[in-house]
C-alpha cells in the first residue's frame, strides 16, 4: 500500500544551523501537509501544500512540494530552541480522501 | 473555541478492564478521526468518522477496539478487555472539508 517516508529519523543541530527534512511517498499525493509535534504535546497542523512544485514561507520555515507531487521537504533557517519537536509530512492514502498517512517523522533537537 | 477536547489526559488501568476515551470535536468539523502513537509504529489511524457515520475502521487493531460518534459533538474510543500491548497515547482530531486536522490533546494510556 501507499507508504510515506521521512528523513533523517532524528537531527540534531547547534542553534542557529539550518534543518531539512524530506518527505517521500511511494505515490501521487494531491496535496501534502506539515505537523509539529513538541515534546509532551500532540501534532499541531503547519501549512497544506497542493500544487506541483509549490514553495510556502513561514518565517524561518520553507516547504517544498516536488514537481512530480511525490516528495515535499521543509527546511528551518536559523534554528531556534522553539523550532524543537518532530516534524511529520502526511498525505491523502487516495486523492480527495479523508483520511492520512503519516510519516514517521523527524524528531529535532538543538543545542543552545 | 475550546479545540478539541479529550479525556481523561492520562489512564492507567489493570490488564483485563475496560477502558473508555472520549472526544469532542470541533463545532462545525465534519470529520472525525482516532489516532494511536507508540514510539515503534508512529501515529496509526485506528478509525474515521464523517459526519457521524464510521468509514473506515480498517486500522482497529482488534474486536477488542471499539468506536462509536452518536451525534456531532461526541465520539467515544473502547477497549475491552484492555491488554499491555495497548499502552500508548491516544488522538481525537476532527477536520472541516480537506483542510489540516485539529488534534486533541491526548490520552496517554498505561495498561499494567
Amino acid at each position: 500500500g501507499q507508504q510515506v517516508m521521512q528523513i533523517p529519523q532524528y537531527q540534531h543541530v547547534q542553534e542557529g544551523e539550518d534543518f531539512t527534512t524530506y518527505c517521500n511517498s511511494s505515490t501521487t499525493l494531491s496535496n501534502i501537509q506539515w505537523y509539529k509535534q513538541r515534546p509532551g504535546g500532540h501534532p499541531v497542523f503547519l501549512i497544506q501544500l497542493v500544487k506541483s512544485g509549490e514553495v510556502k514561507k513561514q518565517k524561518r520555515l520553507t516547504f517544498q512540494f516536488g514537481e512530480a507531487k511525490k516528495n515535499s521537504s521543509l527546511h528551518i533557517t536559523a534554528t531556534q530552541t522553539t523550532d524543537v519537536g518532530t516534524y511529520f509530512c502526511a498525505g491523502p492514502l487516495i486523492q480527495g480522501a479523508q483520511k492520512l498517512v503519516f510519516g514517521q517523522g523527524t524528531r529535532l533537537t538543538i543545542n543552545p | 473555541d475550546a479545540g478539541v477536547i479529550q479525556s481523561p489526559r492520562h489512564e492507567v488501568t489493570e490488564m483485563g478492564q475496560e477502558v473508555t476515551l472520549r472526544c469532542k470535536p470541533i463545532s462545525g468539523h465534519n470529520s472525525l478521526f482516532w489516532y494511536r502513537q507508540t514510539m515503534m509504529r508512529g501515529l496509526e489511524l485506528l478509525i474515521y468518522f464523517n459526519n457521524n457515520v464510521p468509514i473506515d475502521d480498517s486500522g482497529m487493531p482488534e474486536d477488542r477496539f471499539s468506536a462509536k460518534m452518536p451525534n456531532a459533538s461526541f465520539s467515544t474510543l473502547k477497549i475491552q478487555p484492555s491488554e499491555p500491548r495497548d499502552s500508548a497515547v491516544y488522538f481525537c482530531a476532527s477536520r472541516h472539508g480537506l483542510y489540516g486536522y485539529t488534534f486533541g490533546s491526548g490520552t496517554r494510556l498505561t495498561v499494567v
